[in-house]
């Protein structure tokens, strides 16, 4: 079946340093891929997404690539802040049916970014 | 716009006891679904309504979880009775109907503990 695999944290960066978050992915089809974070105290919200190969999906200065030869879809920043202190998830749903929905999300990474 | 809204935020049970948990979707959204996360691992699907209709209850874990969203509005979760593994943190969503793929919003959660 399809599922989603992270790296497993916590990360610990310093502020301005480089984010990589790995998120390699199984799947039958096409799926569409998310990245969803989830700030302290809050719910999760959508990231950025791709929803075919080569696609690249950005937003608050992450990137992620659908790369379909490597069944991959890693999250970076070039230079985080202490603001992107949060739980990262990776997710993925499958592009036969209706309406997004049915995510299949990784474990969620814990980021936390000193000053 | 008054986003995804659960009720408790957080509730304490103990073990046979009943809890009902409460989800009110974006005004409008058709679809709704519920996940939940048990520590430390992934956000598991457990159900999608189509208005009033369950569309997919795969998810759900065992017959003492109960579903409901009559009228096709908000959505009620019960567990009756329940155990020490139901604990975690359960997430609803709501997105529109529509032929794409469109985004699901997410509630803060409720986070279920039972001692």
């Amino acid at each position: 079946g399809n599922s989603v695999t992270q790296m497993e944290g916590p990360v610990t960066l310093s502020e301005e340093a480089f984010l990589t978050i790995n998120c390699t992915y199984t799947a039958t089809g096409y799926p569409s891929l998310f990245w969803y974070v989830q700030y302290p105290g809050e719910g999760l919200q959508l990231l950025l997404k791709a929803t075919k190969a080569d696609d690249k999906g950005s937003n608050k200065g992450f990137e992620a690539t659908y790369r379909k030869e490597t069944t991959s879809f890693h999250l970076e920043k070039g230079s985080v802040q202490v603001s992107d202190s949060a739980v990262y998830f990776c997710a993925l749903t499958d592009n036969y049916g209706g309406s997004q929905g049915n995510l299949i999300f990784g474990k969620g990474t814990k980021l936390s970014v000193k000053p | 716009e008054a986003g995804v809204t659960q009720f408790p935020s957080h509730s304490v049970i103990e073990k046979g006891q009943t809890v009902t948990l409460r989800c009110d979707p974006i005004s409008g959204h058709d679809n709704l679904y519920w996940y939940r996360r048990v520590m430390g691992k992934e956000i598991k699907f457990l159900l999608h309504f189509v208005k009033e209709s369950k569309q997919d209850e795969s998810g759900m874990p065992n017959n003492r979880f109960l579903a409901e969203r009559t009228g096709g509005t908000y959505s009620t979760l019960k567990v009756q009775p329940a155990e020490l593994e139901d604990s975690g943190v359960y997430f609803c969503a709501s997105s529109q109907l529509s032929g794409g793929r469109t985004e699901a919003f997410f509630g803060q959660g409720t986070r279920l503990t039972v001692v």
